[in-house]
C-alpha cells in the first residue's frame, strides 16, 4: 500500500541535531496531519493542515516545526529535541479536515530515537 | 475522565472464539466513530466506521450506544491474524472544526 508514504522509517538523532521528517500522500486528499504515538498512550494530534493552511497546533513545543508546501506533502522539521520526544511519528491524510465523517489514512510512521 | 477510554487488555482469546470490547466516550455531541487496528510497530489501519447504530463487515460488528456513550467491537470466529491492538477514535465538533480523539487501544491476542 502506498497511499501515504513517510521517510525516513527510522531515525536516531542527538539532541543538537537538526533533521526533517517527510510525508507524501497519493490519495488526492486536502488535509494532512502529524501525530505522535508513545508506548501505551493514545495518539496525540500535533498539527493539522487543511488545503495547505495550518488549522491546528496542539500546543506543540517550538522544537517541532511543520511545513506544508502543497496538499500532497508535509514535513516536520526537528531541532534540539529531548529524549522524551522519542516516539513513533505518524502522518495521516483525509479528504478534508472539517468533515464529520472524514476518515484518516496513515503512513507507516517514522520511529524516532533521541539520544 | 478521559475523553475516549478503552480497556488496555490484553484480551487472551482462543482461536475460533467470539470476543467483544468497548470504547466509552465523554462528549455526547460526538458525530462519528471509528475502529482501527494497529499491528505491532505498524501504522493504524481503518477497520470500520460507525455513523448510526452500527455496522457489520464479515466477522466484525461495531455497535453504537448513544445513550450510554460507548461503541463496541465484536469479532466472531476469531483468527490468529486478528491479534493486534484495536484503536477507537471519536469525531466531534470543536468550535468550527471536527476533531478526532483517540483511545489508547485494546490489545487482543488470539491463541491457537
Amino acid at each position: 500500500e502506498t497511499g501515504v508514504t513517510q521517510t525516513p522509517r527510522h531515525l536516531v538523532m542527538g539532541m543538537t541535531n537538526k533533521k526533517s521528517l517527510k510525508c507524501e500522500q497519493h490519495l488526492g486528499h486536502n488535509a494532512m496531519y502529524w501525530y505522535k504515538q508513545s508506548a501505551k498512550k493514545p495518539l496525540e494530534l500535533m498539527f493539522v493542515y487543511n488545503f495547505k493552511e495550518q488549522t491546528e497546533n496542539n500546543s506543540v513545543p517550538s522544537r517541532f516545526s511543520p511545513e506544508c508546501p502543497n496538499s500532497s506533502h508535509l514535513f516536520l522539521h526537528l531541532h534540539t529535541l529531548q529524549p522524551e520526544d522519542s516516539a513513533l511519528y505518524l502522518c495521516a491524510s483525509s479528504q478534508v479536515a472539517s468533515g464529520s465523517t472524514d476518515t484518516q489514512y496513515f503512513g507507516p510512521g517514522t520511529r524516532l530515537t533521541v539520544l | 475522565r478521559k475523553e475516549v477510554e478503552q480497556d488496555p487488555g490484553p484480551f487472551n482469546v482462543p482461536e475460533g472464539a467470539t470476543v467483544a470490547f468497548n470504547c466509552t466516550y465523554s462528549n455526547s455531541a460526538s458525530q462519528s466513530f471509528f475502529w482501527y487496528r494497529q499491528d505491532c510497530r505498524k501504522e493504524p489501519k481503518l477497520l470500520m466506521s460507525v455513523y448510526s447504530s452500527g455496522n457489520e463487515d464479515g466477522r466484525f460488528t461495531a455497535q453504537l450506544n448513544r445513550a450510554s456513550q460507548y461503541i463496541s467491537l465484536l469479532i466472531r470466529d476469531s483468527k490468529l491474524s486478528d491479534s493486534a491492538t484495536y484503536l477507537c477514535a471519536v469525531n466531534f465538533l470543536s468550535g468550527s472544526n471536527y476533531q478526532l480523539i483517540w483511545g489508547a487501544g485494546t490489545k487482543l491476542i488470539i491463541k491457537p
